[in-house]
């Protein structure tokens, strides 16, 4: 299947920082981004759709100006999480869309202290 | 009600034997149909994908589809240990993707 990467895949921050975390299709070209996030033990979250070269669309509950992302390019989403707080520490991924096929990055860590 | 139903187990069994994993929903426009294996600590991995209704085989795993039920399930022959994950099926329509909650096996050896 096609491959989808993400970086960092583990990051720790202290809070009140920003961290970027990107996602990248590596064989493919992800017209359809989406953003989940997951805590430990349960299942994942939507956050949020981006479609290439247009804004994001969040679902309800989710800050848009605390999670930015960017999909400037048909292999390149990001997220960024602004001043990042310890309730934000979970595990985020990435899932790049093409056509009727979706494939998931391998997922990013992120503990804020 | 949730539009993806899945129940979170735990599941236990022993290993060799064959494990049934189930999910309902009620949107009758999901068309796309897909079972993700992920491992702790891991993100989700794709597993089977399917449009019909119907049975979809690959290895000793089967997916089945009964879209006049709104039941899809996935079967798999001969677990092994290292099938033990959480299981989450997943469908879609136009640009609405929707996640089970995911259920968790446990194959002992």
């Amino acid at each position: 299947g096609a491959v989808v990467s993400q970086h960092p895949s583990w990051v720790i921050c202290k809070s009140g920082t920003s961290v970027k975390i990107e996602c990248r299709s590596l064989d493919f070209q992800a017209t359809t981004m989406f953003w989940y996030r997951q805590f430990p033990k349960q299942s994942l979250m939507l956050m949020a759709t981006s479609n290439e070269g247009s804004k994001a669309t969040y679902e309800q509950g989710v800050e848009k100006d605390k999670f930015l992302i960017n999909h400037a390019s048909l292999t390149l989403s990001t997220l960024t999480v602004t001043s990042a707080h310890p309730e934000d520490s979970s595990f985020y991924i990435c899932l790049g869309r093409a056509g009727n096929e979706q494939f998931f990055g391998p997922g990013t860590r992120l503990t804020v202290l | 009600q949730k539009e993806v139903e899945q129940d979170p187990g735990p599941l236990s069994v022993p290993e060799g034997a064959i494990v049934s994993l189930n999910c309902t929903y009620s949107n009758s426009a999901f068309q796309y149909f897909m079972w993700y294996r992920q491992y702790s600590r891991k993100g989700p991995e794709l597993l089977m994908y399917t449009y019909s209704s119907g049975n979809k085989e690959d290895g000793r795993f089967t997916a089945q589809v009964d879209k006049s039920s709104k039941y899809i399930s996935l079967f798999i022959r001969d677990s092994q240990p290292s099938d033990s994950a959480t299981y989450l099926c997943a469908m879609f329509a136009g640009n609405m993707l929707t996640f089970g909650g995911g259920t968790r096996l446990m194959v002992k050896p």
